[in-house]
């Protein structure tokens, strides 16, 4: 079955540094989102990305964040200069037609 | 605005015994909503969904839930457990105030129950 991938499954890094969160989406999706679940708290909707603009975005989702599909395979994730705030699970999904949403394992960004 | 609410954040039942979780849904439309299930260290895996067809969805492996809107729930059973049920379980409504989910619209989450297992 396919299935989104997503890299490095662990991520630690010191507050103020960029990083950048890897996902290889389904091959023939189209759609593509980043959510994240800081610890104890609910998943929250970051960022949605179609025909290689971003289609919606939460007010988390501010200047320090971007998202790029650089190669056609990639979906990346980046965080210019990280803060304590940001350590959480991130999750990449991928869908076809905008239905069907499937997420990756996620990323565990640690800031310290 | 859309939300839901997972009443229980963790239930624990025996094998073989009945699973019931609940999930409360507030909504400004007809929304469409969806139970994932989250084993350790793997991705959120779409569970079932209802998108305003029959009330009563069917899932994988064997969990089902109603939607009721007198009652705005959407509770998730399954008439007997397993082990391999054991897992975190998130409710989920679709952002319909910003456009269907079919095309796209945002997902909103509950906080999530963990379902424990016993032999």
């Amino acid at each position: 079955e396919p299935e989104v991938t997503q890299t490095p499954s662990h991520q630690v890094t010191q507050m103020g540094q960029e990083v950048i969160l890897r996902c290889v989406p389904i091959s023939n999706h189209l759609y593509f989102y980043w959510y994240r679940q800081i610890l104890g708290q609910k998943v929250e909707f970051l960022v949605s990305f179609y025909n290689n603009e971003i289609s919606e975005k939460s007010e988390i989702f501010d200047d320090q964040f971007s998202v790029e599909r650089p190669d056609g395979s990639n979906f990346t994730l980046k965080i210019r200069s990280t803060k304590l705030e940001d350590s959480a699970m991130y999750f990449c999904a991928s869908s076809e037609t905008g239905a069907g949403r499937y997420f990756g394992a996620g990323t565990r960004l640690s800031v310290l | 605005a859309q939300s839901v609410t997972q009443l229980d954040s963790h239930v624990s039942v025996s094998e073989g015994t009945p699973v019931l979780l609940r999930c409360n849904y507030s909504s400004s439309y007809s929304p469409s909503l969806f139970w994932y299930v989250q084993h350790p260290n793997k991705g959120l895996q779409l569970l079932l969904k209802y998108t305003s067809a029959a009330t009563l969805v069917k899932g994988i492996n064997g969990f089902e839930a109603e939607f009721k809107k007198s009652e705005t729930s959407f509770h998730l059973t399954k008439p007997s457990a397993h082990m391999s049920d054991a897992a975190e379980y998130f409710c989920v409504v679709s952002d319909t105030a910003r456009g269907f989910y079919n095309q796209g619209g945002k997902l909103i989450f509950g906080q999530g129950t963990e379902l424990s297992v016993k032999p």
